[in-house]
């Protein structure tokens, strides 16, 4: 089984600042897949990035990074230069190789002031 | 190219009404999903469809079944609606099995049982 933990229940950050959102995972596969995806108060999913367990560099989409440790098994995602409509619940989440199915963390509320 | 559309995008039942909530896809995806999000808990998969033709239970299956009508369409049934089971519901789906793939969620179904 797998578990997603998000530790930050909250996170505050002035704009044009950069943030970093925790995640850590617990899984025994040997191969497994890890995404970001962000909710905006209107209330959709939207896929941010992802890492797979093998992969040799740390992934990257525009803004976001994603501060990878296996060793650690941490998956942070890193935005960089913070924008208003950053502001949402951020999931974090984890899918063992092979199969379909995603566990989630609880999420991190992002708030970006002005 | 309307990605994953879900009906209603409300709705209010009283305890032990019966409903069935729609969620088809246009992507010619294989597997899709139904989870359940409830405040603080990010969210829980009730019922998967990995191929045309199967469904599995996931974290949170009772009190709902599913039918994987076609390759589109995949709906989820509350037969006895209980006030635990008020939630917002997303569907999903996902082009294949691969753990790289992600998944597409449609705009949810807000649930409140009275």
């Amino acid at each position: 089984a797998q578990k997603i933990t998000q530790t930050q229940p909250g996170m505050f950050v002035q704009e044009k600042e950069a943030v970093t959102l925790d995640c850590t995972y617990d899984t025994s596969d040997p191969s497994y897949g890890l995404f970001w995806y962000k909710q905006p108060s209107s209330g959709e999913m939207i896929f941010l990035i992802y890492q797979g367990s093998y992969d040799q560099q740390n992934a990257t989409e525009g803004r976001y990074s994603l501060n990878f440790q296996k060793a650690r098994k941490s998956a942070n995602l890193v935005i960089s230069a913070s924008q208003l409509g950053d502001s949402a619940m951020y999931f974090c989440a984890t899918t063992p190789s092979g199969y379909s199915t995603l566990t989630f963390g609880k999420g991190t509320m992002l708030l970006v002031s002005p | 190219n309307a990605g994953v559309t879900q009906t209603p995008k409300f709705q209010v039942l009283k305890t032990g009404q019966s409903m069935t909530l729609q969620c088809a896809q246009d992507m010619n995806h294989n597997s899709m999903y139904w989870y359940r999000q409830d405040p603080g808990m990010g969210l829980r998969l009730i019922y998967y469809s990995a191929s045309e033709g199967t469904t599995d239970k996931g974290e949170v299956p009772n009190g709902y079944n599913v039918s994987r009508l076609n390759k589109r369409e995949f709906s989820l049934r509350l037969e006895s609606a209980a006030p635990s089971q008020t939630s917002v519901y997303f569907c999903a789906s996902r082009p294949s099995g691969s753990s790289t793939d992600t998944q597409y969620f449609g705009p949810g179904t807000r649930l409140t049982v009275l």
